[in-house]
C-alpha cells in the first residue's frame, strides 16, 4: 500500500484561497469515491474535515471543500483564517479494501 | 456524546509486545468498526487496519501481517491492538478511530508507544 502524493507545503495570507492535491491512481483515488481529508494541528488527533470526495461533516466550516478529477482529489480551503494552519492528509479507500493516506501537506497562513 | 478513550503510554523493549486499549462510548458499539493508525514521530500518518465491532473481521497493512492482531470486547464496548516483536521504528503515537473506509468520524486521544533498550 503506498502513501498517495501530497506537496509537502502550501502556503496563502489570510482571505486567500489555497488548493492541496492528493494524487493516487485508479486502484484507490481514482476508483472509488470514498476520498477524506483530515486536519491535524501540533499534538493533537487528526480531525475528519472531507469525507466522500466532497461531503463536510456537521460543523466543519463551509469554507473548505474536496473534488476530485480522476486520480487526483483536491482539498480547496477558501478565505484562508490563521486557524487553519495546520497539517493536512488525504485518505482513500483502496482495490483490496485497505486505505491509503496521503503523504501529507504543511500549510502556512502567511 | 461520542468518545474514544484510549490507555496510556508504554515503553516496551525491542522484542516485546504492547496492547493497547480503546473504549468507546456515546454510540451501538457494534453498529460501526474501528480503525487504528499510527504516526511515528514527525511523520505521516499511516493506516494500520481496522475491526468490524459487528462480526469480528478484521484487515490489515500488508507490511504488518503477523504482528498485528486486533480484536473487541463488546461487553466493555472496547477495541484492542496487539502489536508483537516490537522495533524501534514501531515508535509511534498509536489512535483509534470509529469508521472502516476513509471516514474516520471519532478519534481517540493517541497513545504513545516507544520502543528503546
Amino acid at each position: 500500500q503506498s502513501a498517495l502524493t501530497q506537496p509537502a507545503s502550501v502556503s496563502g495570507s489570510p482571505g486567500q484561497s489555497i488548493t492541496i492535491s492528493c494524487t493516487g491512481t485508479s486502484s484507490d483515488v481514482g476508483g472509488y469515491n470514498y476520498v477524506s481529508w483530515y486536519q491535524q494541528h501540533p499534538g493533537k488527533a487528526p480531525k475528519l474535515m472531507i469525507y466522500d470526495v466532497s461531503n463536510r461533516p456537521s460543523g466543519v466550516s463551509n469554507r473548505f471543500s474536496g473534488s476530485k478529477s480522476g486520480n487526483t482529489a483536491s482539498l480547496t480551503i477558501s478565505g484562508l483564517q490563521a486557524e487553519d494552519e495546520a497539517d493536512y492528509y488525504c485518505s482513500s479507500y483502496t482495490s483490496s479494501s485497505t486505505s491509503s493516506f496521503g503523504t501529507g501537506t504543511k500549510v502556512t497562513v502567511l | 456524546q461520542v468518545q474514544l478513550v484510549q490507555s496510556g503510554a508504554e515503553v516496551k523493549k525491542p522484542g516485546a509486545s504492547v496492547k493497547v486499549s480503546c473504549k468507546a462510548s456515546g454510540y451501538t458499539f457494534t453498529s460501526y468498526g474501528i480503525s487504528w493508525v499510527r504516526q511515528a514521530p514527525g511523520q505521516g500518518l499511516e493506516w494500520m487496519g481496522w475491526i468490524s465491532a459487528y462480526n469480528g473481521n478484521t484487515n490489515y497493512a500488508q507490511k504488518l501481517q503477523g504482528r498485528v492482531t486486533m480484536t473487541t470486547d463488546t461487553s466493555t464496548s472496547t477495541a484492542y491492538m496487539e502489536l508483537r516483536s516490537l522495533r524501534s521504528d514501531d515508535t509511534a503515537v498509536y489512535y483509534c478511530a470509529r469508521g472502516i473506509t476513509t471516514d474516520f468520524d471519532y478519534w481517540g486521544q493517541g497513545t504513545l508507544v516507544t520502543v528503546s533498550s
